[in-house]
């Protein structure tokens, strides 16, 4: 079955510290796999986008890893601000198919000052 | 550009009422996407379309339908709205379909069904 789980549910950190959001998925056949950004109240916005001969990808202060191998994806967050406070939402898409993307059900990062 | 744009933006609805919700975007991408997302969820795909009238259900299209009749607009229609339809919804683009190229999301329509 495809799925996409990500860790903590809900993550807590000190303005200016770096954190680490995880996802593991069993998607296949994989295509990309993609962070989005969700802050209260508004759509998801795109991160970065991986595809499978891609291991590490970065939009300035967000930098993304994927092992396709383990199938795991991690998104680093270094020197945190408060506007990082959002959802991350983990996104995997196969190659097959017109309803082809796999969300998670996010992280929840508050950055506390 | 206005990027995806979505009306309204909070809607309340007795259970049994019809209502459209209104998207539109000004990027001319072919792809278009109706999500639903509810608390402990993720975003979970009602219906598509690869183009001007093209569409397609995707993975909960029950008591929801779609149109396309132009590049810009990707209306969503209930039918008879239900209290198991409230949610957020929100409407997306894309350039070269869900798998190839990041969707653009709009803000997104706040329904609640009573």
């Amino acid at each position: 079955k495809n799925q996409v789980e990500q860790s903590p549910q809900s993550l807590i950190i000190l303005e200016g510290k770096n954190c680490t959001l995880q996802c593991n998925y069993t998607v296949s056949p994989f295509s990309n796999l993609r962070w989005y950004k969700q802050d209260t109240g508004r759509g998801p916005v795109s991160l970065t986008i991986m595809t499978f001969s891609e291991n590490t990808k970065s939009n300035g202060r967000y930098t993304a890893t994927l092992d396709a191998d383990t199938k795991q994806s991690s998104l680093h967050i270094t020197a945190s601000q408060l506007s990082d406070s959002a959802s991350y939402i983990c996104v995997v898409s196969i190659q097959t198919g017109a309803n082809n993307l796999f969300f998670g059900t996010g992280t929840r990062l508050t950055v506390i000052p | 550009n206005a990027g995806v744009t979505q009306t309204p933006k909070f809607q309340v609805l007795k259970t049994g009422q019809s209502m459209t919700l209104q998207c539109a975007q000004d990027m001319n991408h072919e792809y278009m996407s109706w999500y639903r997302q509810d608390p402990g969820m993720g975003l979970r795909l009602i219906h598509y379309s690869v183009g001007a009238g093209i569409t397609d259900q995707g993975e909960v299209p029950n008591g929801y339908n779609v149109s396309r009749s132009t590049t810009e607009d990707f209306p969503l229609r209930l039918l008879s709205a239900a209290p198991s339809q409230t949610s957020v919804y929100f409407c997306a683009s894309s350039k070269q379909g869900q798998a190839k190229s990041p969707e653009y999301f709009g803000p997104g329509t706040r329904l609640t069904v009573t």
